[in-house]
Order: structure tokens, then sequence, then C-alpha cells
């Protein structure tokens, strides 16, 4: 079975400086992988996912993450926060042909602070 | 349709009560899974179905008991809670066969008195 870390479980920033939030997994089998945020009283919402093909995805609100092979990493960046990202998130691995199991990190509180 | 949608979005029930927790969607998905989540914890599984088949059971208690009456619709029947499975439960659904996410729908709050 997986394991997905988020060594950083809580990340105050100022608005508008930048930020990352990092996302190690612990196999080496080819993965799906997935950031979700989660709004206070509110469902997962996707941020963005990397399937296959360029390592530097793009998703919604202008949050970007790099998939890094070699050190199992998948960590999640933005070049400028608003106070409107503070919320959770959560690292998610998906394990090729091995299934509908999910395998989600412990979680990042990013709290911005006007 | 990108939407999972779960009913009630509240629920306050005691231990004696019997109820029932319902998700739809109508993405063609045949996956579809119950999580349970605590206030500022990860999703945890309990039960996932794979074309209406209960396919992961991750040892919940009996007095949860999942239903998937067709490919749209997944039930969680609750009988004799505790007051510590009081949390947000989240279902959710993916394609079975394809790469692809989860859909979270924005879950049923649980409050066990």
């Amino acid at each position: 079975a997986q394991s997905v870390t988020q060594l950083d479980s809580q990340v105050p920033v100022f608005e508008e400086a930048p930020v990352e939030l990092r996302c190690n997994y612990s196999s080496s089998v080819s993965v799906y992988l997935f950031w979700y945020v989660q709004y206070p009283n509110q469902g997962l919402q996707l941020l963005l996912k990397y399937l296959s093909g360029s390592t530097l995805v793009k998703g919604i609100n202008g949050f970007e993450a790099e998939f890094n092979k070699s050190q199992t990493s998948f960590h999640l960046r933005k070049p400028s926060v608003h106070i409107s990202d503070t919320a959770e998130y959560f690292c998610a691995v998906r394990e090729l042909n091995t299934g509908n199991q999910f395998y989600f990190g412990t979680g990042t509180s990013l709290t911005v602070i006007p | 349709d990108t939407e999972v949608t779960q009913t009630p979005k509240h629920l306050v029930m005691g231990m004696t009560n019997k109820k029932s927790l319902k998700c739809e969607q109508h993405m063609g998905h045949r996956a579809m899974y119950w999580y349970k989540q605590k206030a500022k914890k990860p999703p945890e599984l309990m039960f996932v179905y794979s074309y209406e088949k209960l396919s992961i059971n991750e040892s919940v208690p009996s007095r949860f008991s999942p239903e998937c009456p067709n490919s749209s619709l997944l039930n969680l029947h609750l009988h004799a809670l505790q007051p510590e499975d009081s949390a947000l439960y989240l279902c959710a659904s993916s394609q079975s066969s394809n790469p692809g996410e989860l859909f979270f729908g924005e879950g049923s709050r649980l409050t066990v008195l």
C-alpha cells in the first residue's frame, strides 16, 4: 500500500507571497497523482492531476505542481496567494492497475495572512 | 453533469435511530465510494462499490450498511450509531476502468447524540 506524506501540517503565508506545499509518496510503481482543496464545510475539489506526459501540471486558481519520479514527489506551488486560498489541501495517489484505491496524505492547512 | 449530489446535508440522530444517507451521480462512473472525515483529517475510506458490487470494505462496523441499488445511486444505512460516529460523510465516484480522479459530493454532516 502507498504511504503519502505531507510533512507540513500548517503553512501560514502572507497575502501575495509564493507558497509551496510538499507531498511525497512511498511507492516506485507507476502512479496517478492529485491535489485536492477543501474549504470549510465543503467536499473536496480537484485542483490538478498528473496522469502522464509533462511533469509540470497546471490547475485551477493559479496552482501548479511538478511530478518528480526520482524523488517520488508532487509538490504544489502558487506564485502569489490570495486570502481566498485559505483552506485544507490534500495530496492523493492512485496506483496504476490496482483498482479503485486512492491514498490520501494527512493534509496541509494553508492560512493566508492579510 | 459533473456533480455528485448528497442528501441530507445535515443529519442529527439519536443512538437508537435508523437513518440513511443518499448519493447520486450521473457521470456514468462505475466506482462509488463512502468516506468518513473528521475535522482537519484526511478522508478515511469506508466502502467502495465497483459495477454495483461491494469491492472494498475497510473493516467498518456493521452499524454502517452500504447499498448500491443501481449504477447512479449509493446509500449508507445507519443504525445504532455512537457519538464518535459524528463526522462528515463524503460520497465520491470515479471511472473504474480508466485513470481518473475522484469526484466528491459536498458531504453529509452527521451528529449522533
